[in-house]
């Protein structure tokens, strides 16, 4: 088992580029989020899939947007980025059980934008 | 919305001292406390968690408590290890929501 995987690892852009990242996770999970972490700041929700066809804003939205392509998949858009949204990007994923459950993170994708 | 904090955001021990972080989050409700360590360049990896009907778990040298009254919990590691350097983050959840409410971390220096 990979567990989570996001693609690209590393990205830089120029301010107002588009592009989307990837994350796809082989324990099929129904629930899948995306996170940015920044220094001091720990990880901020900024959009979650509680199941497939479900998505859910977190608490940092503004800015991106989500698919849930498939129970596997979730990916996330930057339509037009700004430098504000320089950040390491982590993707994770759960079970659905008795109560929460712990979340399984991908390797993250750390992306520049000049 | 839930709020946590943690304290403190740095913290240097000596190799084999204990070392104790800790959090206090604001909805009464929450009932699942995950605690992920992270080292440098890595990804968050789950290294206990507990559950609010239950006030202490461990795990080996690591153990968590939880006071609800008070709304804080604690990691607690004892016998540190050059290897424990990492950050440290907490988080807290609410019943019938999947999304973590994640602390502000706290970088562990264990010094050998």
């Amino acid at each position: 088992n990979a567990g989570v995987t996001q693609t690209p690892k590393f990205q830089v852009l120029k301010t107002g580029q588009s592009m989307t990242l990837q994350c796809a996770q082989d324990m099929n999970h129904n629930s899948m989020y995306w996170y940015r972490q920044d220094p001091g700041m720990g990880l901020r929700l900024i959009y979650y899939s509680a199941s497939e066809g479900t998505t859910d804003k977190g608490e940092v939205p503004n800015g991106y947007n989500v698919s849930r392509l498939n129970k596997r998949e979730f990916s996330l858009r930057l339509e037009s980025a700004a430098p504000s949204q320089t950040s390491v990007y982590f993707c994770a994923s759960s079970e659905v059980g008795q109560g929460n459950q712990p979340q399984h993170f991908g390797d993250g994708t750390r992306l520049s934008i000049l | 919305g839930e709020n946590v904090e943690q304290h403190p955001s740095t913290l240097s021990v000596q190799e084999g001292d204990s070392a104790v972080i800790k959090c206090t989050y604001s909805d009464s409700a929450s009932n699942y406390f995950p605690w992920y360590k992270q080292e440098l360049g890595k990804r968050p990896q789950l290294i206990i968690d507990i559950r609010s009907n239950v006030g202490e778990k461990k795990d080996q040298r690591i153990a968590v408590t939880l006071n609800k009254t008070a709304k804080h919990f604690s990691l607690h590691i004892t016998e540190t290890q050059p290897e424990d350097s990492a950050v440290y983050f907490c988080a807290a959840s609410h019943p019938g929501f999947q999304k973590l409410v994640f602390g502000t971390g706290t970088r562990l220096l264990v010094s050998p």
